[in-house]
Protein backbone atom coordinates (compact mmCIF):
# COMPACT_ATOMS: atom_id res chain seq x y z
CA UNK A 1 0.00 0.00 0.00
CA UNK A 2 1.01 3.36 -0.95
CA UNK A 3 1.74 5.32 2.03
CA UNK A 4 3.68 9.08 2.75
CA UNK A 5 5.47 9.34 6.17
CA UNK A 6 6.62 13.32 7.54
CA UNK A 7 9.47 13.28 10.10
CA UNK A 8 8.42 15.47 13.09
CA UNK A 9 5.01 16.43 14.20
CA UNK A 10 6.45 19.92 14.79
CA UNK A 11 9.75 21.88 13.85
CA UNK A 12 10.13 25.16 15.34
CA UNK A 13 12.71 27.97 13.39
CA UNK A 14 13.66 31.49 14.27
CA UNK A 15 12.37 34.00 11.82
CA UNK A 16 15.01 34.17 8.94
CA UNK A 17 16.06 30.95 9.51
CA UNK A 18 16.37 27.93 6.94
CA UNK A 19 12.77 25.82 7.24
CA UNK A 20 13.16 22.17 6.15
CA UNK A 21 10.05 20.04 6.44
CA UNK A 22 10.73 16.42 5.73
CA UNK A 23 7.98 14.08 3.56
CA UNK A 24 9.20 10.35 2.50
CA UNK A 25 6.83 8.01 0.53
CA UNK A 26 6.79 4.00 -0.46
CA UNK A 27 6.30 3.58 -4.10
CA UNK A 28 7.17 1.32 -6.51
CA UNK A 29 6.26 3.42 -9.62
CA UNK A 30 6.63 7.05 -10.37
CA UNK A 31 4.46 9.09 -7.93
CA UNK A 32 3.00 12.22 -7.85
CA UNK A 33 3.17 14.16 -4.70
CA UNK A 34 2.20 17.22 -3.55
CA UNK A 35 2.87 20.04 -0.34
CA UNK A 36 -0.40 21.64 1.16
CA UNK A 37 -0.50 24.60 3.52
CA UNK A 38 -3.34 24.97 6.42
CA UNK A 39 -3.61 27.83 8.23
CA UNK A 40 -5.74 28.00 11.51
CA UNK A 41 -9.71 27.63 10.69
CA UNK A 42 -8.73 26.86 7.02
CA UNK A 43 -9.05 24.58 4.71
CA UNK A 44 -6.09 23.49 2.87
CA UNK A 45 -3.82 25.21 0.03
CA UNK A 46 -1.85 24.01 -2.54
CA UNK A 47 2.16 24.93 -2.21
CA UNK A 48 3.58 23.38 -5.41
CA UNK A 49 3.21 19.84 -7.00
CA UNK A 50 5.51 17.13 -8.39
CA UNK A 51 4.28 15.68 -11.69
CA UNK A 52 7.95 14.61 -13.38
CA UNK A 53 8.23 17.51 -15.16
CA UNK A 54 11.74 18.89 -12.87
CA UNK A 55 12.95 17.45 -10.20
CA UNK A 56 13.29 21.10 -8.47
CA UNK A 57 9.40 22.29 -8.28
CA UNK A 58 9.15 26.00 -6.74
CA UNK A 59 6.15 26.86 -5.49
CA UNK A 60 3.80 29.67 -3.40
CA UNK A 61 5.26 31.67 -0.87
CA UNK A 62 8.85 31.03 -1.78
CA UNK A 63 8.77 27.33 -1.34
CA UNK A 64 10.47 24.87 -2.96
CA UNK A 65 10.71 20.90 -2.91
CA UNK A 66 12.99 18.42 -4.73
CA UNK A 67 12.47 15.18 -5.97
CA UNK A 68 14.78 12.58 -5.06
CA UNK A 69 13.99 9.44 -6.08
CA UNK A 70 17.03 7.48 -4.58
CA UNK A 71 15.82 8.40 -1.45
CA UNK A 72 11.89 8.15 -1.57
CA UNK A 73 11.82 12.03 -0.66
CA UNK A 74 10.23 14.91 -1.36
CA UNK A 75 11.51 17.94 1.61
CA UNK A 76 9.56 21.00 1.72
CA UNK A 77 12.68 23.56 2.15
CA UNK A 78 12.23 27.72 1.91
CA UNK A 79 15.67 29.92 2.99
CA UNK A 80 14.07 32.55 5.42
CA UNK A 81 11.16 31.78 7.43
CA UNK A 82 8.93 35.07 7.88
CA UNK A 83 5.83 34.70 10.68
CA UNK A 84 3.45 34.17 8.25
CA UNK A 85 4.39 30.99 7.86
CA UNK A 86 4.01 29.24 10.80
CA UNK A 87 1.16 26.63 9.55
CA UNK A 88 0.70 22.84 9.60
CA UNK A 89 1.98 21.95 6.38
CA UNK A 90 1.14 18.22 4.45
CA UNK A 91 2.61 16.11 1.76
CA UNK A 92 0.65 13.50 0.11
CA UNK A 93 1.18 11.05 -2.43
CA UNK A 94 -0.53 9.41 -5.72
CA UNK A 95 0.13 7.08 -8.44
CA UNK A 96 -1.34 7.27 -12.10
CA UNK A 97 -2.66 3.41 -11.25
CA UNK A 98 -5.19 1.28 -10.68
CA UNK A 99 -7.85 3.27 -8.23
CA UNK A 100 -5.26 5.02 -6.80
CA UNK A 101 -6.14 8.23 -4.39
CA UNK A 102 -4.87 10.66 -2.81
CA UNK A 103 -2.62 9.49 0.60
CA UNK A 104 -1.95 12.16 3.21
CA UNK A 105 0.86 12.53 6.05
CA UNK A 106 -0.02 13.20 9.19
CA UNK A 107 1.08 16.82 9.04
CA UNK A 108 3.76 18.88 10.54
CA UNK A 109 3.29 22.12 12.77
CA UNK A 110 5.57 24.72 11.49
CA UNK A 111 6.26 26.95 14.11
CA UNK A 112 7.91 30.44 14.15
CA UNK A 113 9.58 32.39 16.49
CA UNK A 114 10.28 35.97 16.11
CA UNK B 1 -9.76 30.47 -5.59
CA UNK B 2 -11.51 27.37 -6.69
CA UNK B 3 -15.01 27.81 -6.24
CA UNK B 4 -16.08 25.04 -4.05
CA UNK B 5 -18.73 26.04 -0.66
CA UNK B 6 -19.52 23.44 1.76
CA UNK B 7 -22.92 23.92 4.14
CA UNK B 8 -23.12 23.71 7.16
CA UNK B 9 -19.90 25.38 8.66
CA UNK B 10 -20.47 24.26 11.70
CA UNK B 11 -23.60 21.86 13.13
CA UNK B 12 -23.61 20.52 16.37
CA UNK B 13 -25.94 17.24 17.05
CA UNK B 14 -27.19 14.58 19.45
CA UNK B 15 -26.18 10.83 18.96
CA UNK B 16 -28.32 8.64 16.52
CA UNK B 17 -29.79 11.48 14.66
CA UNK B 18 -28.62 11.87 10.91
CA UNK B 19 -26.65 14.12 9.48
CA UNK B 20 -26.37 15.62 5.76
CA UNK B 21 -23.51 17.23 4.56
CA UNK B 22 -23.30 19.50 1.46
CA UNK B 23 -20.47 20.32 -1.10
CA UNK B 24 -21.47 22.76 -4.07
CA UNK B 25 -18.52 22.99 -6.83
CA UNK B 26 -18.59 25.78 -9.90
CA UNK B 27 -15.80 24.35 -11.72
CA UNK B 28 -17.50 21.28 -13.47
CA UNK B 29 -14.38 19.13 -11.89
CA UNK B 30 -15.32 15.52 -12.59
CA UNK B 31 -13.80 14.18 -8.87
CA UNK B 32 -14.71 15.17 -5.21
CA UNK B 33 -13.94 13.91 -2.30
CA UNK B 34 -15.07 13.80 1.33
CA UNK B 35 -12.36 13.97 4.04
CA UNK B 36 -12.07 13.99 7.89
CA UNK B 37 -9.34 15.62 9.55
CA UNK B 38 -8.55 14.71 13.31
CA UNK B 39 -5.48 15.35 15.37
CA UNK B 40 -3.12 13.30 14.71
CA UNK B 41 -4.23 11.76 11.72
CA UNK B 42 -3.84 13.69 9.24
CA UNK B 43 -6.45 13.69 6.42
CA UNK B 44 -8.56 10.90 5.83
CA UNK B 45 -10.45 9.75 2.57
CA UNK B 46 -14.24 8.87 3.37
CA UNK B 47 -15.63 8.21 0.15
CA UNK B 48 -14.86 10.20 -3.68
CA UNK B 49 -17.02 10.54 -6.41
CA UNK B 50 -15.49 10.08 -10.17
CA UNK B 51 -18.53 11.69 -11.79
CA UNK B 52 -22.34 11.26 -11.33
CA UNK B 53 -24.13 8.34 -9.54
CA UNK B 54 -20.27 7.26 -9.53
CA UNK B 55 -19.15 6.71 -5.83
CA UNK B 56 -15.94 4.60 -4.10
CA UNK B 57 -15.17 3.95 -0.85
CA UNK B 58 -12.27 5.47 1.14
CA UNK B 59 -10.00 4.73 3.94
CA UNK B 60 -12.74 5.18 7.04
CA UNK B 61 -16.25 4.83 4.95
CA UNK B 62 -18.01 2.71 7.57
CA UNK B 63 -21.05 4.96 9.22
CA UNK B 64 -20.94 7.42 6.20
CA UNK B 65 -22.73 7.31 2.77
CA UNK B 66 -22.86 9.82 -0.37
CA UNK B 67 -24.82 10.88 -3.02
CA UNK B 68 -24.07 12.80 -6.48
CA UNK B 69 -26.88 13.42 -8.41
CA UNK B 70 -25.15 16.30 -10.13
CA UNK B 71 -21.70 17.30 -11.06
CA UNK B 72 -21.93 20.67 -8.96
CA UNK B 73 -23.05 18.94 -5.73
CA UNK B 74 -22.02 15.95 -3.23
CA UNK B 75 -23.48 14.77 -0.75
CA UNK B 76 -21.85 12.94 2.67
CA UNK B 77 -24.48 11.51 5.29
CA UNK B 78 -24.63 9.82 8.67
CA UNK B 79 -26.77 7.91 9.14
CA UNK B 80 -26.97 7.59 12.55
CA UNK B 81 -24.19 10.12 14.23
CA UNK B 82 -22.32 8.33 16.74
CA UNK B 83 -19.31 10.92 18.94
CA UNK B 84 -16.40 9.25 16.96
CA UNK B 85 -17.74 11.03 14.02
CA UNK B 86 -17.22 14.69 15.85
CA UNK B 87 -14.89 16.18 13.43
CA UNK B 88 -14.06 18.51 10.84
CA UNK B 89 -15.14 17.47 7.38
CA UNK B 90 -13.21 18.97 4.37
CA UNK B 91 -14.96 18.31 0.67
CA UNK B 92 -12.12 19.14 -2.08
CA UNK B 93 -12.35 18.51 -5.99
CA UNK B 94 -9.72 17.79 -8.86
CA UNK B 95 -9.79 17.65 -12.55
CA UNK B 96 -8.55 13.98 -12.74
CA UNK B 97 -7.64 11.03 -10.47
CA UNK B 98 -3.55 12.55 -10.16
CA UNK B 99 -4.39 16.43 -10.69
CA UNK B 100 -4.29 18.90 -7.75
CA UNK B 101 -6.85 18.97 -4.98
CA UNK B 102 -8.52 21.79 -4.46
CA UNK B 103 -10.08 21.89 -0.70
CA UNK B 104 -13.83 23.46 0.38
CA UNK B 105 -13.73 25.69 4.02
CA UNK B 106 -14.15 22.96 6.09
CA UNK B 107 -17.47 21.73 8.70
CA UNK B 108 -17.03 21.30 12.36
CA UNK B 109 -19.22 18.58 12.99
CA UNK B 110 -19.92 17.69 16.76
CA UNK B 111 -21.86 14.72 17.42
CA UNK B 112 -23.09 15.12 21.99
Amino acid sequence: AQSVTQLGSHVSVSEGALVLLRCNYSSSVPPYLFWYVQYPNQGLQLLLKYTSAATLVKGINGFEAEFKKSETSFHLTKPSAHMSDAAEYFCAVTWNSGYSTLTFGKGTMLLVSP
Amino acid sequence: DAGITQSPRHKVTETGTPVTLRCHQTENHRYMYWYRQDPGHGLRLIHYSYGVKDTDKGEVSDGYSVSRSKTEDFLLTLESATSSQTSVYFCAISADRVSEQFFGPGTRLTVL
